[in-house]
């Protein structure tokens, strides 16, 4: 079946932008996560959803960055007022609600020029 | 609090060799472990994962770790390097099984030389 897909692949905006990413998770699946993964290190979390509601936004940097998933599938990190410490490389995962294996999607790289 | 080492940022073996990459892990609660291995342009993949069942995980492509509670470690091995197995290797710690973030090690760059 389909994995997770993340839209667009590449994203270049000028600082003081607004910009949206989005995600798609694997069908059924009604955890999702956000990501964060710089060059040259491991991934940080962001937001993690359970259905509709952010069940653990700790990892969110400031209030420029906000996600949602209204209908429980389909995600948008939004990101407003873009600096260019945000240029990074963004990773979506969803998973069943009951096990412990996230599947990730080929990420969004944003380049905030 | 979690948290994740792992030593060397990058490791260069020859094709047919060991392959030993090193996780040290820091966990206020039992953990679960995970390797995820990263090709270029490509989504984080998953290799094994501890849930707190036998210490010794096999996964996928031939890898297998090993969870050490008493040096805190859950090394990943491979008998014999092939030349796909060039790729970035993370280790990853939850304090849950499900649904529950993940904090991941800096990552090591496999090399293989033919």
């Amino acid at each position: 079946g389909a994995g997770v897909s993340q839209t667009p692949s590449n994203k270049v905006t000028e600082k003081g932008k607004y910009v949206e990413l989005r995600c798609d998770p694997i069908s059924g699946h009604t955890a999702l996560y956000w990501y964060r993964q710089s060059l040259g290190q491991g991934p940080e979390f962001l937001i993690y959803f359970q259905g509709t509601g952010a069940a653990d936004d700790s990892g969110l940097p400031n209030d420029r960055f906000f996600a949602v998933r209204p209908e429980g599938s389909v995600s948008t990190l939004k990101i407003q007022r873009t600096e260019r410490g945000d240029s990074a490389v963004y990773l979506c995962a969803s998973s069943w609600a009951r096990t412990d294996t996230q599947y990730f999607g080929p990420g969004t790289r944003l380049t905030v020029l | 609090a979690q948290s994740v080492t792992q030593l060397g940022s990058h490791v260069s073996v020859s094709e047919g060799a060991l392959v030993l990459l090193r996780c040290n892990y820091s966990s206020s609660v039992p953990p679960y472990l995970f390797w995820y291995v990263q090709y270029p342009n490509q989504g984080l993949q998953l290799l094994l994962k501890y849930t707190s069942a036998a210490t010794l995980v096999k996964g996928i492509n031939g890898f297998e770790a090993e969870f050490k509670k008493s040096e805190t470690s859950f090394h990943l091995t491979k008998p014999s390097a092939h030349m796909s197995d060039a790729a970035e290797y993370f280790c990853a710690v939850s304090a849950t099984a499900a649904g529950n973030k993940l904090t991941f090690g800096g990552g090591t760059r496999v090399l293989v030389k033919p």
